[in-house]
Formats: C-alpha cells, sequence, structure tokens
C-alpha cells in the first residue's frame, strides 16, 4: 500500500492516561499535516511538518498535545493526561511540497479513533 | 484566521439530479479550495479543486466554480448516482512555500435516492 498509513487504527483509553500515534506518509512526500475531526464536522488543523520541522501549531494544540517528525519521514502525536474532550478520529496527511508556493494536494490516512473513557 | 461556512449541512436528491453545494470564505488570502469527499468510515479524498486564477473547473460530472470577490465557491455535481452518496467537504487555503493548512467548512451529507 502506497497510501498514507496510521497506527493504531482504534485506540480506547481511560482519562489521564497517555496515548501515541503514528502516521507515515507517502513516500518522498516532505509536507505532513495532522487534523482532528470530531462526528459530524470537518477536519481541524492540529499542526504541520516541512521535512522534520513543525512550521505551525494550532491554538487547538494544547501543552498536552505533542508532535514530532525525527527524521522527516514518519510522525508521532502524542496526547498527555487525556481528556473526555480529546475523543475524536485523528487523521494525518502528507503531500509532495513544491517549496515554491504552487498546488500541493493533501493525502489523507485512515485515521486513528481515539475513544477516551 | 480563516472561517469557511458550508450549506446545506444535509442534501437528499433523486439519481440522476443534480446536487450543489456552497460555501463562503473569510481570509481573502485564500486561493487554494479543494473539495474533499467522505465515504462512510473512510478517509477524506480529493475530488476537485480550483485556484484564484480559475474562475470554473470541470471533472466530468463535477463542476467547482469560484467567485473571488463574494468570497464564495461551489461544487456542482449532476447526473448524481447512488455512489455519490457521501459527506462533501469543502476547504480553503492560502498556497504558501511552506505549505498550506486547510480550513475545512462542517460538511455536507448527500445521499442520493434510486
Amino acid at each position: 500500500d502506497t497510501g498514507v498509513s496510521q497506527d493504531p487504527r482504534h485506540k480506547i483509553t481511560k482519562r489521564g492516561q497517555n496515548v501515541t500515534f503514528r502516521c507515515d506518509p507517502i513516500s518522498e512526500h516532505n509536507r505532513l499535516y495532522w487534523y482532528r475531526q470530531t462526528l459530524g464536522q470537518g477536519p481541524e488543523f492540529l499542526t504541520y511538518f516541512q521535512n522534520e520541522a513543525q512550521l505551525e501549531k494550532s491554538r487547538l494544540l494544547s501543552d498536552r498535545f505533542s508532535a514530532e517528525r525525527p527524521k522527516g519521514s514518519f510522525s508521532t502525536l502524542e496526547i498527555q493526561r487525556t481528556e473526555q474532550g480529546d475523543s475524536a478520529m485523528y487523521l494525518c496527511a502528507s503531500s509532495l511540497g513544491t517549496g515554491t508556493g504552487g498546488f500541493d494536494e493533501q493525502f489523507f490516512g485512515p485515521g486513528t479513533r481515539l475513544t477516551v473513557l | 484566521g480563516e472561517n469557511v461556512e458550508q450549506h446545506p449541512s444535509t442534501l437528499s436528491v433523486q439519481e440522476g439530479d443534480s446536487a450543489v453545494i456552497k460555501c463562503t470564505y473569510s481570509d481573502s488570502a485564500s486561493n487554494y479550495f479543494p473539495w474533499y469527499k467522505q465515504e462512510l468510515g473512510k478517509r477524506p479524498q480529493l475530488i476537485i479543486d480550483i485556484r484564484s486564477n480559475v474562475g470554473e473547473k470541470k471533472d466530468q460530472r463535477i463542476a467547482v466554480t469560484l467567485n473571488k470577490t463574494a468570497k464564495h465557491f461551489s461544487l456542482h455535481i449532476t447526473e448524481t448516482q447512488p455512489e455519490d452518496s457521501a459527506v462533501y467537504f469543502c476547504a480553503a487555503s492560502p498556497i504558501k512555500a511552506a505549505g498550506n493548512k486547510l480550513t475545512f467548512g462542517g460538511g455536507t451529507r448527500v445521499l442520493v435516492k434510486p
């Protein structure tokens, strides 16, 4: 499968626990995005990377959230001290990244559905 | 920041009829407007997009129009088929050298009745 992959696909955790999700982008895509989608809503931007550099973080991303992309390939999103309000689908997307300000289609992964009890 | 409004939230059409979804955006710097289709339990997939130097774009049964002055854009699906049933999201983004974060609308659930 050459598309964006995410692991795990489902995660159930208890409030207060830490969770970590992984995203593997399409090979050679140097931009990687994280979005959060709650039921019946559109995805909301969380953060994105150009190679290993995290270039922007949404105000939605509290200090309990941290994302990394250490070698410019896969990325992890960690949520510490989870709360019930963190329950959502966490989507990862990647794009080729022309670096010239041009068209840059984002390809989405299947998402990780988080349920916080 | 950017704000994207999408209407209607649900749309039921008879097979063969047309479906139109409308979006408005707030940030005049936005110049890239993709549309994604998301089937139940699946990932969002790009179906068509338009950039601000183009007023209209068509791909088979789907078309998108853009009015930058009024800050609105629309998706048109003609000759709808049952497989068009899904949730459709519009989005807006400024194209920048360092990446383009997407701001999505709330989605339109389209049901095509056979």
